[in-house]
């Protein structure tokens, strides 16, 4: 199948820093990329779905102005935390959605790790 | 968009033991998807059946869709301990999001 690459794969900072987080589409273009969290034995949570070359929609709840996404190209989405603080820690994933052929399924990428100290 | 339920909430078998999950959603969908997700790591695609489809097979996996019932069923044959995981329905309707419920927790003992 698709593959999908996060980096980092585990990052540790210090709180009121940014951290950027990317997103990856190895083998396919992604037309649209989703970016999700998951706290300890919770489910994830759908962050935002960013098209390419056009503005993230973020979910009810989530603040743009802290997550910031860019989906700047068809094969790379950024996630910055803008200012973290230490519950912003959790497990970050993305996954990724291709074009024709690919528009059913969506790949997951192996997730990010924050702490936030 | 919309949200899949599963059910149970955590299952504890055998080794060799069968293994079903059940899931439910509420509107018509386009195609559901079960996803796996092993502690700490991203989710893997299982399998993916579409609405005009019945049942589907995928080495010890079996995927059935009931959408009259609006339920799907995920059944793993022959467990071994490294199907421990926690599995995920996703129903995709004509939306384009994929929302997630809280997951089937299996744990497979040897």
């Amino acid at each position: 199948g698709a593959v999908v690459s996060q980096h980092p794969s585990r990052v540790i900072c210090k709180s009121g820093t940014s951290v950027k987080i990317e997103c990856r589409s190895l083998d396919f273009q992604a037309t649209t990329m989703f970016w999700y969290r998951q706290f300890p034995k919770q489910s994830l949570m759908l962050m935002a779905t960013s098209n390419e070359g056009s503005k993230a929609t973020y979910e009810q709840g989530v603040e743009k102005d802290k997550f910031l996404i860019n989906h700047a190209s068809l094969t790379l989405s950024t996630l910055t935390v803008t200012s973290a603080h230490p519950e912003d820690s959790s497990f970050y994933i993305c996954s990724a959605r291709g074009g024709a052929g690919e528009t059913d399924t969506q790949y997951f990428g192996p997730g990010t790790r924050l702490t936030v100290l | 968009s919309q949200q899949g339920e599963e059910d149970p909430q955590a299952l504890s078998i055998q080794e060799g033991e069968n293994a079903t999950m059940n899931c439910s959603y509420k509107t018509s969908i386009n195609n559901l998807q079960w996803y796996r997700q092993n502690s700490g790591r991203g989710l893997v695609h299982l399998i993916l059946i579409r609405s005009n489809e019945r049942e589907k097979h995928s080495g010890r996996l079996r995927v059935t869709l009931d959408t009259s019932k609006k339920s799907s069923s995920l059944l793993i044959t022959a467990s071994r301990a490294a199907d421990t995981a926690s599995y995920f329905c996703a129903p995709l309707t004509g939306g384009f999001k994929t929302i997630f419920g809280a997951g089937t927790r299996l744990f497979v003992k040897a």
